[in-house]
C-alpha cells in the first residue's frame, strides 16, 4: 500500500525558505489519478490546504500562499517537494504530505507530519 | 472561497451513545464532502467521501449524510477509540480546498 513520509529541517529562520520533501513508497507519483499535496496545521488549529503537484508537473496553490509557494515533482526519486519563501512565525505548523484523489476529492494516505518552526 | 463551519466545537458523549456532528458550507457543494478523524499526535484519517461513502476499513457505525450546504457525520455507538477531532473538507469549489474548524468528541 502507498505510504508517504515528510522530511526536512524542523527549524527555519524568519525571512528564509522552508523546504520539505515527501517520499512516496508502495506506489508511483507518475499516476494521473492523484495529486500530490501538502496540508499544514498550525499548533492547536485546524487544517489548511497548501497546494499540490500533478504527475505531469503542473501545480496548484492556495491563493493565500501563491506568491511564496512552489511545489514540484521528482519522478525518478518518487518524491515531491514544497518550498515556502519569506517565512514568518505564522508559518510555524505541522506540515503533512498526502495523496489527493483528483475525482473523489479525498486525502489518503497522509504522512505522519513534520513540525516546522520559524524562529531566529 | 468556500467556508466550512462545523458544530458543535466540542461534543461530550458517553461511550455507547450516538454522536451527531454537523458541517455547513457557505455555498452549495453538492455531495463533494469528505470527513476525517484525527487523534492527538496523529495525521488525519479518511473516514467518508462523497458525503456518504465509507472509506475502506471504516466501521459501519460511521455514517455520513447530507448534500448542498448541510452535512452530518453520525457515529451510532461511540467506542473508546472514537474520541477524537473530526474535520470536514469540501472539494467542489477550489482552489482552495477548504476544511472545517473541527469538532472534538470527548468523553462525557
Amino acid at each position: 500500500q502507498v505510504q508517504v513520509q515528510e522530511s526536512g529541517p524542523g527549524l527555519v529562520k524568519p525571512s528564509e525558505t522552508l523546504a520539505l520533501t515527501c517520499t512516496v513508497s508502495g506506489g508511483s507519483v507518475n499516476s494521473g489519478d492523484y495529486y500530490w499535496s501538502w496540508i499544514r496545521q498550525s499548533p492547536g488549529k485546524g487544517l489548511e490546504w497548501i497546494g499540490y503537484v500533478s504527475y505531469d508537473g503542473t501545480s496548484n496553490r492556495n491563493p493565500s500562499l501563491k506568491d511564496r509557494l512552489s511545489v514540484s515533482l521528482d519522478t525518478p526519486n518518487n518524491q515531491f517537494s514544497l518550498k515556502l519563501s519569506s517565512v514568518t512565525a505564522a508559518d510555524t505548523a505541522i506540515y503533512y504530505c498526502a495523496r489527493y484523489h483528483r475525482v473523489q476529492g479525498w486525502f489518503d494516505p497522509w504522512g505522519q507530519g513534520i513540525l516546522a518552526t520559524v524562529s531566529s | 472561497e468556500v467556508v466550512m463551519t462545523q458544530s458543535p466545537v466540542t461534543l461530550s458523549v458517553s461511550p455507547g451513545e450516538r454522536a451527531t456532528l454537523s458541517c455547513r458550507a457557505s455555498q452549495s457543494i453538492g455531495s463533494h464532502l469528505v470527513w476525517y478523524q484525527q487523534k492527538p499526535g496523529q495525521a488525519p484519517r479518511l473516514l467518508i467521501h462523497g458525503a456518504s461513502t465509507r472509506a475502506s476499513g471504516i466501521p459501519a457505525r460511521f455514517s455520513g449524510s447530507g448534500s448542498g450546504t448541510e452535512f452530518t457525520l453520525t457515529i451510532s455507538s461511540l467506542q473508546s477509540e472514537d474520541f477524537a477531532v473530526y474535520y470536514c473538507q469540501q472539494y467542489d469549489h477550489w482552489p482552495p480546498l477548504t476544511f472545517g474548524g473541527g469538532t472534538k468528541v470527548e468523553i462525557k
